[in-house]
């Protein structure tokens, strides 16, 4: 099955600064990454994704990119902001016996310091 | 907000005990999925449904059973609670269309097995 793996698991940036989260999957039949933002006490919800027919995608400061090739894809969020704060999940996309369903990494927990 | 609400929201019970967790969704999605939430995993697929009556098991689904006797509900239910199986649950739906598969989360059931 898919095995998605995701680094780093914290990551502190500065207000204003840049971060970005890295994932990569094992299944070369993933076509669909999305990325997924949890804040506290909540559920997950999806803030981005991107298909495997394009290289990069922007949400005005998210972007995502993907190297199929290489199987890995990347979160990049600008110019952050406080509210940015959160645990962040990268998935893929995996077929089961002709079912589709999402397999997470291990999420990334992202500290915005004023 | 998608229509899903999981109850009960917390729960604690005794090693030993059945529990049951429900999943309800109001959007008539055809997938619906059991995730559990623990540190340094992430979230795990324990059990989905792509159909009423139609049920998978996922990565971690031993211990657990489910039961989707209609579109919008989903039951969890562990049949004798261990203290392993403490930890946040989570449903999802989906509904698979040629380009879209974002999954919606519910709030989550923390719980607790003493």
């Amino acid at each position: 099955g898919e095995n998605v793996e995701q680094h780093p698991s914290t990551l502190s940036v500065q207000e204003g600064d840049s971060a970005v989260i890295k994932c990569t999957y094992s299944d070369s039949a993933s076509n669909y990454f999305p990325w997924y933002k949890q804040e506290l006490g909540k559920g997950p919800q999806l803030i981005i994704d991107i298909r495997s027919n394009v290289g990069e995608k922007k949400d005005q400061r998210i972007a995502v990119t993907l190297n199929k090739t290489a199987k890995h894809f990347s979160l990049h969020i600008t110019e952050t902001q406080p509210e940015d704060s959160a645990v962040y999940f990268c998935a893929a996309n995996a077929y089961d016996l002709g079912n589709e369903k999402l397999t997470f990494g291990t999420g990334t927990r992202l500290t915005i310091i004023p | 907000d998608a229509g899903i609400t999981q109850s009960p929201r917390h729960k604690v019970t005794e090693t030993g005990t059945p529990v049951t967790l429900r999943c309800h969704q109001t959007e008539n999605h055809r997938y619906m999925y059991w995730y559990r939430q623990d540190p340094g995993h992430g979230l795990r697929l324990i059990h989905y449904s792509y159909g009423v009556k139609d049920t998978d098991k996922g990565e971690v689904s031993d211990g657990y059973s489910v039961s989707r006797s209609k579109t919008e509900d989903f039951l969890l239910t562990l049949e004798s609670a261990t203290s392993s199986q403490t930890s946040v649950y989570f449903c999802a739906i989906s509904e698979l269309a040629a380009r879209n598969t974002e999954a919606f989360f519910g709030q989550g059931t923390r719980l607790t097995v003493v």
